[in-house]
């Protein structure tokens, strides 16, 4: 069965610095794609950024990068220059596509940024 | 364009009383999903449908659940009776058919239910 992990339940980071959140996943499947969304206060989920497994560059999106080590199962959301609207649980989730499409989510990371 | 939409927003009941949400989801998605999402956890799926037919529903508890999507469009998650461990989060998410199968869900502001 596919599982997602995120061992940090709580981070913390000074604003403008870096911070790095792991995640880790157990598949047999070859082809697959992992994600992070970000849930604010608000509650609604958002999408940060994506991986396709196939690939072996990692994803970047403006601030937000990623650490695909794919052998490792390993899926890291590194946040660079944080900003104080980077606050939110942030959950890593997996998915191996086809029909279902189903997204199964790490139990997330709550990031507090200090000003 | 307008987001996934959810209503209500709260609901407080008392245990074995019924409950119905209500989604709509981005014009045009085929895909609906229902997430629950029991406080400190990731959400779980409920059930899937594409347009108006159930894809995958392995995790929803049939004794007491229930969901439907009319028309293929917007969709009504049903609890009857709700139990004190039904008290989550309630997201509906949609996704446009994607050729290749990845299909981004874009997440509703979700409906908090708290069972007494």
């Amino acid at each position: 069965a596919q599982t997602v992990t995120q061992s940090q339940p709580e981070m913390s980071v000074q604003e403008a610095e870096t911070v790095t959140l792991s995640c880790t996943y157990d598949t047999s499947e070859s082809d697959y794609y992992l994600f992070w969304y970000k849930q604010p206060p608000s509650r609604q989920m958002i999408l940060v950024i994506r991986q396709e497994a196939y690939k072996q560059q990692n994803a970047t999106e403006n601030r937000f990068s990623v650490n695909f080590q794919k052998a490792a199962k390993s899926f890291s959301l590194k946040i660079s220059d944080s900003q104080l609207g980077d606050a939110a649980m942030y959950f890593c989730a997996y998915t191996y596509g086809g029909a279902t499409n189903k997204l199964i989510f790490g139990t997330g990371t709550l990031l507090a940024v200090q000003p | 364009e307008a987001g996934v939409a959810q209503s209500p927003r709260y609901k407080i009941i008392e245990k074995r009383q019924s409950v119905a949400f209500w989604c709509n989801p981005i014009s045009g998605h085929a895909t609906l999903y229902w997430y629950q999402q029991i406080l400190g956890q990731g959400p779980k799926l409920l059930i899937q449908f594409q347009n108006n037919g159930v894809v995958d529903d392995s995790q929803l508890p049939k004794d007491r659940f229930s969901a439907e999507r009319l028309k293929g469009v917007d969709s009504t998650l049903k609890i009857q009776p709700a139990k004190l461990e039904d008290s989550a989060v309630y997201l509906c998410a949609s996704s446009p058919l994607d050729r290749d199968g990845i299909n981004e869900q874009f997440f509703g502001p979700g409906t908090r239910l708290t069972v007494l």
